[in-house]
């Protein structure tokens, strides 16, 4: 069965630093979408992607986070300039946008920041 | 705005015992609700969604519009069906970004 990807898997990296967050979305999807989850929090919705442009971002998402569809098939999230509480797992989750699909989400990345 | 509410952080029930996840939402159009499950070191993965209408693993929910819930249900717990469980809500027709409630921790002891 088709996975979305995540990579790597765990990234630490010292606050001030840029990141960037990769996902290979299933193959045939249109819509993209990364989420992030605070430890002890919810997941919450950071940006959905479509047609090679944002479509929608939340409060969370500001100018410090870019997304990217560099080719075909990767979907970077960038994070400019890391801070403390930028520490948590990122989800990817990717879906064909007909009616009644659902999403599928990557196994997440943990990005710890020190 | 949408939100999404599940009142219980943590579960714990008996094998074989009932168990009921509560969800609440908030959203003034007709969402699509749905819930998923994350097992131990696994994956966030769909277990079911309203528009389905089925059961999986023994698990149904049902849409109360009224009462603005989709609690999931299951008969009879099984160890296997500890995990993390997720209410979320999209609001369907072109915009598919899930807005999730906090989460209920499922343990089912033997």
């Amino acid at each position: 069965e088709p996975e979305v990807t995540q990579t790597p898997s765990h990234q630490v990296t010292q606050m001030g630093q840029e990141v960037i967050l990769r996902c290979v979305p299933i193959s045939n999807h249109l819509y993209f979408y990364w989420y992030r989850q605070i430890l002890g929090q919810k997941v919450e919705f950071l940006v959905s992607f479509y047609n090679n442009e944002i479509s929608e971002k939340s409060e969370i998402f500001d100018d410090q986070f870019s997304v990217e569809r560099p080719d075909g098939s990767n979907f970077t999230l960038k994070i400019r300039s890391t801070k403390l509480e930028d520490s948590a797992m990122y989800f990817c989750a990717s879906t064909t946008g007909r009616q009644g699909e659902i999403q599928y989400f990557g196994a997440g990345t943990r990005l710890s920041v020190l | 705005a949408q939100r999404v509410t599940q009142p219980e952080k943590l579960l714990s029930v008996f094998k074989g015992a009932p168990v009921e996840l509560k969800c609440n939402y908030s959203y003034s159009g007709s969402p699509e609700l749905f819930w998923y499950v994350q097992y131990s070191r696994q994956r966030l993965q769909l277990l079911l969604r309203h528009i389905s209408r089925e059961s999986i693993k023994g698990f149904t929910a049902d849409l109360n519009k009224g009462e603005t819930s989709f609690h999931l249900k299951k008969p009879f717990a099984q160890e296997e069906d500890s995990a993390m469980y997720y209410c979320a809500l999209s609001q369907g027709s072109n915009d598919y970004k899930l807005s999730f409630g906090a989460g209920t921790t499922v343990t089912v002891r033997a």
